[in-house]
């Protein structure tokens, strides 16, 4: 079945690189996403990468796909303190990508 | 302005009983989900439709019922079967289909609490 999975935590210090990393187990995802989440609040999408591409940028934001390793990762540059929050990754499945999975989150801290 | 609305935001439930959690959304999107998110647990998946009418049970049905009499709404009912129901419910919509913008967007989320 599908699986998503994270590392639940990670602290960066201000003005640093934020890297998180994502490994899922099913290899017929069509589009994978990465969502942020602030406290008691829904999950906003931050970007997505279709999976038949390598990287993407956006502004602070990288994304990189290893498709033979199954693992995404999301590079934060110049992390700042409004970064803080939970990351997701996601995936969807199906020819119209309509089945989305999500992993545990990666709670983003920084640190002065 | 589109989005997703989510009501209430906050809900306690007496043991024993239904209750239902209203999920509506004016996007056009074909398909919505119902996620349950526990601390350290990311998002789980309940119940997803892909169009009216329809419906598929996701990772954790058990316990849990929906509908989708309307595009615009997708209720989630947590019944008494549901032994552990306290938890923060996200809705979500999504455009489906072959090109970009297939992403979920998200509701506010309610937190459900069984006193």
């Amino acid at each position: 079945g599908e699986d998503v999975e994270q590392s639940l935590f990670l602290s960066v210090r201000e003005g640093d690189s934020s890297v998180i990393n994502c490994t899922y187990t099913d290899s017929s995802s069509t589009y994978l996403y990465w969502y942020k989440q602030e406290p008691g609040a829904g999950l906003q999408l931050l970007t997505y990468i279709f999976s038949n591409m390598d990287m993407k940028q956006d502004q602070r934001l990288t994304v990189l796909l290893n498709k033979k390793d199954k693992h995404l990762s999301l590079r934060i540059a110049d992390t700042q303190t409004g970064d803080s929050a939970i990351y997701f990754c996601a995936e969807s499945f199906g020819s119209s990508a309509s089945k989305i999975i999500f992993g545990s989150g990666t709670r983003l801290s920084i640190r002065p | 302005d589109g989005g997703i609305t989510q009501s209430p935001k906050y809900l306690f439930r007496k043991e024993g009983q239904n209750v239902t959690l209203s999920c509506e959304q004016n996007l056009n999107h074909d398909a919505m989900y119902w996620y349950r998110q526990d601390p350290g647990q990311g998002l789980r998946l309940i119940y997803y439709s892909q169009i009216v009418n329809d419906f598929q049970k996701g990772d954790i049905a058990e316990g849990y019922s929906v509908s989708r009499e309307k595009k615009e709404s997708f209720p989630l009912t947590v019944t008494s079967a549901q032994k552990n129901p306290t938890a923060f419910y996200l809705c979500a919509s999504s455009n489906p289909g072959q090109g970009a913008n297939t992403e979920a967007f998200f509701g506010q989320g309610t937190r459900l609490t069984v006193v």
